[in-house]
């Protein structure tokens, strides 16, 4: 069964510096989206990706992020300059046309130190 | 502002009983409600939809139920086994347009079955 893949699986990186995070959607989806969950809160949306640009993004997603999808098959998000608050887990998601539901990558831990 | 609200941030129950859990929002209205499963660590996987416009959904032992006049939606595991262990978020899925689907989600529902 297709699945949406992520690396590294934990990334520990020194604060102020830049970290990207990369994800494989499946295949054939059209939309991709990246969420993250603090230890012991809720999965929150930060932004969502559709035709090479970005279609919605949370207030948690401001300049300090980006996306990029830079092949066919790659959907990465930066983080230019890591804050201790940026430590979480980050999942990628996909999803295809219509009202098909989200698929979720395993997901990266982000710890900033 | 929307809020959700999850019943229990954790429930116990015995092997081959009924769970159920429950979702709670408001100041929203939702097109369609998706129930995932999350075990620690990992990433949610997606378990069941339910549309604005229908009132129940089945998939083998899992039972969802949307009540948009409540604002609820009921999540039931039958014959449960401690396998069924794990947190069960709800989400809520505005679907503005095909390009906007940004899921909004509880804080889930720890469920422990005991053997």
């Amino acid at each position: 069964e297709p699945e949406v893949t992520q690396t590294p699986s934990h990334q520990v990186t020194q604060m102020g510096q830049e970290v990207i995070l990369r994800c494989v959607p499946i295949s054939n989806h059209l939309y991709f989206y990246w969420y993250r969950q603090i230890l012991g809160q809720k999965v929150e949306f930060l932004v969502s990706f559709y035709n090479n640009e970005i279609s919605e993004k949370s207030e948690i997603f401001d300049d300090q992020f980006s996306v990029e999808r830079p092949d066919g098959s790659n959907f990465t998000l930066k983080i230019r300059s890591t804050k201790l608050e940026d430590s979480a887990m980050y999942f990628c998601a996909s999803s295809g046309t219509g009202p098909d539901t989200q698929y979720f990558g395993p997901g990266t831990r982000l710890t900033v130190l | 502002s929307q809020k959700i609200e999850q019943n229990s941030e954790a429930l116990n129950i015995q092997e081959g009983k009924t769970a159920t859990l429950t979702c709670n929002y408001t100041n929203y209205s939702p097109a369609y409600l998706q129930w995932y499963r999350q075990d620690p660590g990992r990433g949610p996987v997606f378990l069941l939809l339910i549309r604005e416009n229908e009132k129940e959904k089945r998939k083998e032992r899992l039972k969802v139920t949307f009540d948009t006049t409540l604002k609820q939606s009921l999540f039931h595991i039958t014959a449960s086994q401690p396998a069924d262990s794990a947190t069960y978020l709800c989400a809520l899925d505005p679907l503005m347009d095909t390009g906007r689907r940004a899921l909004t989600f509880g804080s889930g529902t720890r469920l422990q079955v005991q053997p």
